[in-house]
């Protein structure tokens, strides 16, 4: 089983859609969360943290669900421009340090 | 502020040939990483230098040998390139490395084919 696992998608949707991606980590003990965006043929960025609480940076909404070991990203209102793959990362302890471990990424087409 | 930057954008290489990686970072960060990416997989950590003048293996670093120069250079080097070593590979950086809630910070990664 992988350590995160997300849907590979495509999801193609038209501007303006909600649209919503899972990703599940079996390492209980992970701490901190995050999702990355990466744009074809480029390198990963940081897009945002995912915190307990859950958090919101403008049309992005990030939550944490420890109990069931999933996290969520939803874009609201999507822009051509949110055309990308989004990677699902967690952090876990490894070899007396924190390493980050990837997802293979969800890839999201929005169309005009 | 050029962030991280990696030589060379592409490579081919033929089985059994060496080459080195280059990777440098101007924002002073104390841990370096090196990643490859192939499709379907996500991000593979094969070696990190938690800070100058330390090295440690990640996930896969068989057929890799990594130095850190100084606190700005991370060079990964393939001794004996095979096919399966064909991927994109990624430099990155971050402040420390343990830390919580830390960002890592990506070169435009180098692609490589062997042949």
């Amino acid at each position: 089983r992988k350590e995160v696992e997300q849907d590979p998608g495509p999801f193609n949707v038209p501007e303006g859609a909600t649209v919503a991606f899972n990703c599940t980590y079996s390492n209980s003990a992970s701490q901190s969360f995050f999702w990355y965006r990466q744009d074809c043929r480029k390198e990963p960025k940081l897009l945002m943290s995912v915190y307990s609480s859950g958090n919101e940076d403008g049309r992005f909404t990030a939550q944490l669900n420890r109990a069931s070991q999933y996290i969520s990203l939803l874009i609201r209102d999507s822009k051509l421009s949110d055309s990308a793959t989004y990677l699902c990362v967690v952090n876990a302890w490894m070899d007396s340090s924190y390493k980050l471990i990837f997802g293979s990424g969800t890839r999201l087409l929005v169309r005009p | 502020n050029a962030g991280v930057t990696q030589t060379p954008k592409f490579q081919v290489l033929k089985t059994g040939q060496s080459m080195t990686l280059q990777c440098a970072q101007d924002m002073n960060h104390n841990s370096m990483y090196w990643y490859r990416q192939d499709p379907g997989m996500g991000l593979r950590l094969i070696y990190y230098s938690a800070s100058e003048g330390t090295t440690d293996k990640g996930e896969v670093p068989n057929g890799y040998n990594v130095s850190r120069l100084n606190k700005r250079e991370f060079s990964l080097r393939l001794e004996s390139a095979a096919p399966s070593q064909t991927s994109v590979y990624f430099c990155a950086s971050s402040e420390n490395s343990g830390g919580l809630q830390e960002t890592q910070y990506f070169g435009p990664g180098t692609r490589l084919l062997v042949l």
